[in-house]
């Protein structure tokens, strides 16, 4: 079965200082993976993907994630962050029973 | 093109009652899923649409329902509503299996409260 873990509950950075929020996939197969973003009171946003093509994946508002397969892992990124980027942020594994199956959640914090 | 669109945004209701969610997809996009999210478990799938069948299905009991119209639009229904049915429900659009793209969008959401 495939799952997701986030490896922090609560990440807080300064503005400008670079963002690492960190993801763990189990897939007994090359998975899909996605970060998706959701603002307080709104829907979630789908950040980036990947599907195999490349290994490291560039998605909106300067953020990306690479593809390590040998530490299952999918962190995402950013040089430096906004304060508009305070969110919080899932990760996420496509199952091969054709449903999204979500991590707990990281909020970012980005303090002034 | 539109994004995916919820009705309604809010909602509050009593406890035994019964509500109906509604969720319009992108437009072209087959594929409905919606999903609960609360603090405590987090976002949960709740079921999955494709032309008008349901192709999966998550770990809810049966008052919890959906269906799905020949326009791709779908309600989900909870009935007999429990205080712990309090949530978020989010939906998400997708092309639908076999199109080649896994990702799904999803609409601002409905905020059910049952009192």
């Amino acid at each position: 079965a495939q799952s997701v873990t986030q490896l922090d509950s609560h990440v807080s950075v300064s503005e400008g200082t670079p963002v690492l929020l960190r993801c763990n996939y189990s897939s007994s197969y090359s998975p899909s993976l996605f970060w998706y973003v959701q603002h307080p009171n709104k829907g979630l946003q789908l950040l980036l993907k990947y599907t195999s093509a490349a290994t490291l994946v560039k998605g909106i508002n300067g953020f990306e994630a690479e593809f390590k397969k040998s530490e299952t892992s999918f962190h995402l990124t950013k040089p430096s962050a906004h304060m508009s980027d305070a969110a919080e942020y899932f990760c996420v594994v496509y199952s091969n029973t054709g449903k999204l199956i979500f991590g707990q959640g990281t909020t970012l914090q980005v303090k002034p | 093109k539109a994004g995916v669109t919820q009705t309604p945004r809010y909602l509050i209701k009593t406890r035994g009652q019964q509500v109906t969610l509604s969720c319009s997809p992108i437009s072209g996009h087959r594929s409905v899923s919606w999903y609960q999210q609360t603090p405590g478990q987090g976002l949960q799938f709740l079921f999955e649409y494709f032309s008008e069948t349901q192709r999966n299905k998550g770990n809810f009991p049966g008052r919890f329902s959906g269906r799905q119209f020949s326009n791709s639009r779908s309600e989900m229904n909870v009935s007999t509503l429990e205080l712990g049915d309090s949530a978020l429900y989010l939906c998400a659009s997708s092309l639908g299996p076999g199109q080649g793209s896994y990702e799904q969008y999803f609409g601002p959401g409905t905020r059910l409260t049952v009192t």
